[in-house]
């Protein structure tokens, strides 16, 4: 068990440009979650995978922002045209079975998003 | 929607001594879970206990304990024995089914 992996730890990007941050969920979980926090905030709930499919897309995921996770294995989120409101961590977590808060809900340590 | 209120935004204790982080929710839900997340500077949220609200008895880990009065939709969470390793943001967590709702965190101090 190495745990989630988010990759990269931290990402400077110009205003306009894309990113794509990935990650890697514990082998055996079957659920995935994208979380957002901005500096001195808690962590906010933006969508959901259970295998390949995804469940759920919070209103704070606009339409600039895409999540995939083909063949129910990592993720990607993507931000397109980013703005400076986007800078935030990037948190991912993954848990397993039908009650995800049963088996334990593991957090990565985050992707760090700068829009300069 | 869920909300969940952690009134203090920071709190200071002495190495040794005991300091508790209060925390409200509101929901209308009946079977649901509850947790307190420490996050450190390094970033990574971790566990550091859960509550299921359908148990009466208050869990506890270790030095880490919890006062859960569910009319109060209250959940506060005690630090025994403080250590300088403690220090970090506390965060407390309301789940159901498979999201969690985040208060604004506690940021704990620890004074040697």
């Amino acid at each position: 068990d190495t745990g989630v992996s988010q990759d990269p730890r931290h990402k400077i990007t110009k205003r306009g440009q894309n990113v794509t941050f990935r990650c890697d969920p514990i082998s055996e979980h079957n659920r995935l979650y994208w979380y957002r926090q901005t500096l001195g905030q808690g962590p906010e709930f933006l969508t959901y995978f259970q295998n390949e499919a995804q469940l759920e897309k919070s209103r704070l995921l606009s339409d600039r922002f895409s999540a995939e996770r083909p063949k129910g294995s990592f993720s990607t989120l993507e931000i397109q045209r980013t703005e400076q409101g986007d800078s935030a961590m990037y948190l991912c977590a993954s848990s397993r079975g039908q009650t995800s808060f049963n088996y334990g809900y593991t957090f990565g340590s985050g992707t760090r998003l700068t829009v300069v | 929607a869920q909300t969940v209120t952690q009134s203090q935004p920071e709190m200071s204790v002495q190495e040794a001594e005991t300091v508790t982080l209060s925390c409200t929710y509101d929901t209308s839900e009946s079977d649901y879970y509850l947790f307190w997340y420490k996050q450190p500077p390094s970033r990574q949220m971790i566990l550091v206990i859960r509550q299921e609200a359908y148990k009466q008895q208050n869990a506890t880990e270790n030095r880490f304990s919890v006062n859960f009065q569910k009319a109060a939709k209250s959940f506060s969470l005690k630090i025994s024995d403080s250590q300088l390793g403690d220090a970090a943001m506390y965060f407390c967590a309301y789940g159901n089914d498979y999201k969690l709702s985040f208060g604004a965190g506690t940021t704990v101090t620890v004074r040697a």
